[in-house]
């Protein structure tokens, strides 16, 4: 198994919900992490993980609210988002190495409308 | 501050050769990865750079210089299928063993017949 899989591949909620983005990978890898990427916009860095323990928030609102159970499992739990949270979230992991050359693995991400 | 600058837009003939330029000023530089990003897809990873000189992969090449804090990615014989964006990233040390990766703006590329 050599991927991250996210889901769901896409997601309408309204204001008022609440959701949960979940991201998967069984590589074994150390950190994982959570970006948003709006269109025609690079990813930005929300969260990371490391060793399953948060090393980095971005400064994101507290309505988004990271979890990571398992060494396997990050998951992005949504409450009372705002129209301009809709945007390509997307999940990455490191491998455990943590070479030089080691890159991150993007998962496909998940696209949000808030409506 | 931390800052990544690449052209936003290019277009160029295929079965051509195309050079995407990065210019970056951050602190803690740990490496320099380009990615590309088809519409609607998530980035996957082309080349990795972290002393200077250049990097050859099949049809892409990676250029690093540090001390100009510049980049460049050559793609050569351009096909159709290489319109994406390409993604200049740097990996910054952020305390103990984590990194994260800071993105440059990117740039699309459109292959023309």
């Amino acid at each position: 198994d050599t991927e991250v899989t996210q889901t769901p591949k896409h997601l309408v909620m309204g204001m008022t919900n609440k959701k949960s983005l979940k991201c998967e990978q069984h590589m074994g890898h150390r950190a994982m992490y959570w970006y948003k990427q709006k269109a025609k916009k690079p990813p930005e860095l929300m969260f990371v993980y490391s060793y399953e323990k948060l090393s980095i928030n971005e400064s994101v609102p507290s309505r988004f609210s990271p979890e990571c159970p398992n060494s396997s499992l990050l998951n992005l739990h949504l409450h009372a988002l705002q129209p301009e949270d809709s945007a390509l979230y997307l999940c990455a992991s490191l491998p455990r190495s943590g070479g030089a050359r080691e890159t991150q693995y993007f998962g496909p991400g998940t696209r949000l409308l808030v409506l | 501050g931390q800052n990544i600058d690449q052209p936003t837009e290019m277009t160029a003939t295929e079965g051509a050769i195309v050079q995407i330029n990065c210019t970056y000023q951050t602190s803690g530089f740990n490496g320099l990865f380009w990615y590309q990003q088809h519409a609607g897809e998530a980035p996957t990873f082309l080349s990795y750079n972290v002393l200077d000189g250049l990097e050859e992969k099949g049809r892409f090449s990676s250029f690093l210089s540090r001390s100009k804090g510049y980049s460049y990615l050559l793609l050569k014989e351009l096909q159709m299928k290489d319109s994406a964006s390409y993604l200049c990233a740097v990996r910054a040390l952020y305390g103990g063993a984590t990194n994260k990766l800071i993105f440059g703006t990117g740039t699309l590329l459109a292959v023309q017949p």
